[in-house]
């Protein structure tokens, strides 16, 4: 069945350091993945879409890899900040509506 | 723009009772989405609607209806509510389809007894 792992453990970052979150999955094909960030006791928030032919996207401190012969995405903030301390989801899509999956999420912490 | 709103921010219900979750966006969106999402678990999709007058199941229906009311209003129904059914429900919409960015609400947490 398919799968998406994200690192269940919080993942703890002194201030101003680059973060790094994984995104792993199996049995999938997908033809995008997104980021989403989301605070405690609110909704997600979108971050980032990259598609199946991109290797890589950038939106100011955050860049996205997609590795599809890895079947991974790297999610990277660079010069964190303790405003960055969230969870972020990642999710996947292969073309329609059902075929979005979640995956539970990564807390980051910046410590400042 | 308020962008996506939702009511009940907090509900507790007894097994067996119904209630209606409200979803509204302004953003003139066409798509509409219900979502659940529970700890240890991701967002998983219990309906959908891609337009206006049309709806259809995502990955986890059961117990579960919706109306699209119309192009701004999204509802989600419990008939019988069961203790399976205590979560944190989020309603999301986009402009068009799936890949486009998905807006979310506030959430609703749920507790069913």
């Amino acid at each position: 069945s398919q799968k998406i792992e994200q690192n269940s453990e919080a993942l703890n970052i002194q201030e101003g350091k680059t973060a790094t979150l994984t995104c792993n999955y199996t049995n999938y094909s997908p033809a995008y993945l997104q980021w989403y960030r989301q605070d405690p006791g609110r909704g997600p928030v979108f971050l980032l879409l990259i598609r199946e032919n991109e290797k890589e996207k950038r939106k100011e401190r955050l860049k996205v890899t997609f590795d599809t012969t890895l079947k991974q995405s790297l999610f990277h903030i660079t010069a964190s900040q303790p405003a960055d301390s969230a969870t972020y989801l990642c999710a996947l899509g292969s073309g329609g509506y059902q075929k979005v999956t979640f995956g539970i999420g990564t807390k980051l912490q910046v410590i400042p | 723009n308020a962008g996506v709103t939702q009511t009940p921010k907090f509900q507790v219900l007894k097994t067996g009772q119904s209630m209606t979750l409200q979803c509204a966006q302004d953003m003139n969106h066409n798509s509409m989405y219900w979502y659940r999402q529970d700890p240890g678990m991701g967002l998983r999709l219990i309906y959908y609607s891609a337009s206006e007058g049309t709806t259809d199941k995502g990955e986890v229906p059961n117990g579960y209806n919706v109306s699209r009311l119309n192009k701004r209003e999204f509802s989600l129904r419990l008939e019988s509510a069961a203790p399976s059914q205590t979560s944190v429900y989020f309603c999301a919409s986009s402009t068009s389809g799936h890949t486009d960015t998905q807006y979310f609400g506030p959430g609703t947490r749920l507790t069913v007894l």
